[in-house]
């Protein structure tokens, strides 16, 4: 049963924690990404990964990073630094880095900053 | 100037109309295009793409572009309560495959 997962579904943080958002995927893709959507607004782009061992800021990538350490596997940590982090994150994965391939989403996690 | 802008809504239509939803875009040397469906509180969840001038169907749907206006629409034929959703209009970046989404259409189908 291929696809994206991602977790936990829920996530509370205090102010000043670090929380690491696991997103894994058998659907044999090279291509990762993390967005980030808040209420009202579309999805902006944290940080992609075209293959393993690579990645690249995305246009909201300050307070962020990721790693990409297997092909399956690219979990985002949301550090203190980022100063607004409530939000739903969304993990997407498509078969190559090309604008032509579509892009596949994980069911997200909503992070809620206590 | 965004770079892909929708009507937020919301858009309300009767049960078995035609549903009309809107997207245009600022870079011209755009290539792909997406339609997203999107329940409240879910992940958004692909219903068209389109790379070439001219409609596309699928079903219930149709993607319609046109590059010299630089506007992608998505048509709901036959309108059903389990359309109401909010649907984000995507276009492609060259660079890494990127997508750039607008703010998304709130669709409202009323029985």
């Amino acid at each position: 049963d291929g696809g994206i997962t991602q977790s936990p579904k829920y996530l509370f943080r205090k102010e000043g924690q670090n929380v690491t958002l696991s997103c894994e995927q058998n659907l044999n893709h090279d291509a990762m990404y993390w967005y980030r959507q808040d209420p009202g607004q579309g999805l902006r782009l944290i940080y992609y990964s075209q293959i393993v061992n690579d990645f690249q800021k995305g246009d909201i990538a300050e307070g962020y990073s990721v790693s990409r350490e297997k092909k399956e596997s690219f979990p985002l940590t949301v550090t203190s630094a980022q100063k607004n982090p409530t939000a739903f994150y969304l993990c997407a994965s498509s078969i190559a880095a090309h604008s032509n391939n579509e892009q596949f989403f994980g069911p997200g996690t909503r992070l809620t900053v206590l | 100037q965004k770079e892909v802008e929708q009507n937020s809504g919301p858009l309300s239509v009767p049960e078995g109309a035609i549903a009309s939803l809107n997207c245009t875009y600022s870079d011209r040397g755009s290539q792909s295009f997406f339609w997203y469906r999107q329940y409240s509180g879910k992940s958004p969840e692909l219903i068209m793409s389109i790379y070439s001038n001219g409609d596309k169907e699928d079903g219930r749907f149709t993607a319609q572009l046109n590059k010299a206006s630089q506007y992608v629409s998505l048509l709901i034929r036959d309108s059903q309560p389990s359309d109401s959703a909010t649907y984000l209009c995507a276009v492609g970046r060259n660079q890494g495959g990127k997508l750039i989404f607008g703010q998304g259409t709130e669709l409202s189908v009323k029985p």
